[in-house]
């Protein structure tokens, strides 16, 4: 079937520091992207969305851009924070990517 | 507060036994409930979907024989987990979908001994 893949599993920030989290997608009809963190031992929590037919949103620190010729989201975390350590998905409904770990050293 | 109540948090059962894993709907009709596993450093792979009032539809590769899914009202979806061996330890996840947001129940770890 489709995929939803990340390109790096790992990634260690400074805390204040910005972070971006990348991910591909390989069905080119996807016209709705979600990311999502997950804390250990907890279910995931949604963090931001964005259709097709937009290539930015933004919400509170949190930026999701979208290029669809490559096929590219990515997840921009303004000023990190350590309480935003957490293993981050990109989803295309209903299916997930394989997950980024965001450490944020203080 | 939570859309979606998913109870047991965590269940250890023996081999050969039968679980059940309820998710609640607060306030919310989930028309539809995904059900996902997920095991450690691994993403969460979708297993099945149901749609309330009819059969779910599973993965390729997700026994629905061994993977029992009801969900017989917009309120409650069950996944139940037969003759559980401790390959199938994992963490399992419910969800659900408004027309903006996607719900997660807070996911069931599941240890089989």
């Amino acid at each position: 079937g489709e995929s939803v893949g990340l390109h790096l599993p790992t990634l260690s920030v400074q805390e204040g520091d910005n972070s971006i989290i990348n991910c591909a997608y390989s069905n080119s009809a996807s016209d709705y992207f979600i990311w999502y963190k997950q804390e250990s031992g907890k279910g995931p929590q949604f963090i931001i969305d964005i259709r097709s037919n937009m290539d930015k949103r933004q919400g509170q620190r949190v930026t999701v851009l979208l290029n669809k010729t490559v096929k590219h989201l990515s997840l921009q975390i303004a000023a990190t924070q350590p309480g935003d350590s957490a293993v981050y998905f990109c989803a295309e409904n209903p299916g997930f990517g394989d997950g980024t770990t965001l450490t944020v050293k203080p | 507060g939570a859309v979606v109540s998913q109870h047991p948090s965590w269940v250890i059962c023996k081999s050969g036994t039968s679980v059940k894993i309820e998710c609640r709907s607060l306030d919310f009709q989930a028309t539809t409930m995904f059900w996902y596993r997920q095991f450690p450093k691994q993403s969460l792979m979708l297993m099945a979907t149901s749609n309330e009032g009819s059969k779910a539809t599973y993965e390729q590769g997700v026994e629905k024989d061994k993977f029992l899914i009801n969900h017989a009202s917009l309120t409650l979806s069950t996944l139940t987990v037969t003759s559980a061996h401790p390959e199938d330890s994992s963490f399992y996840i419910c969800s659900t979908r408004s027309n903006t947001e996607a719900f997660f129940g807070q996911g069931t770890r599941l240890t089989v001994v």
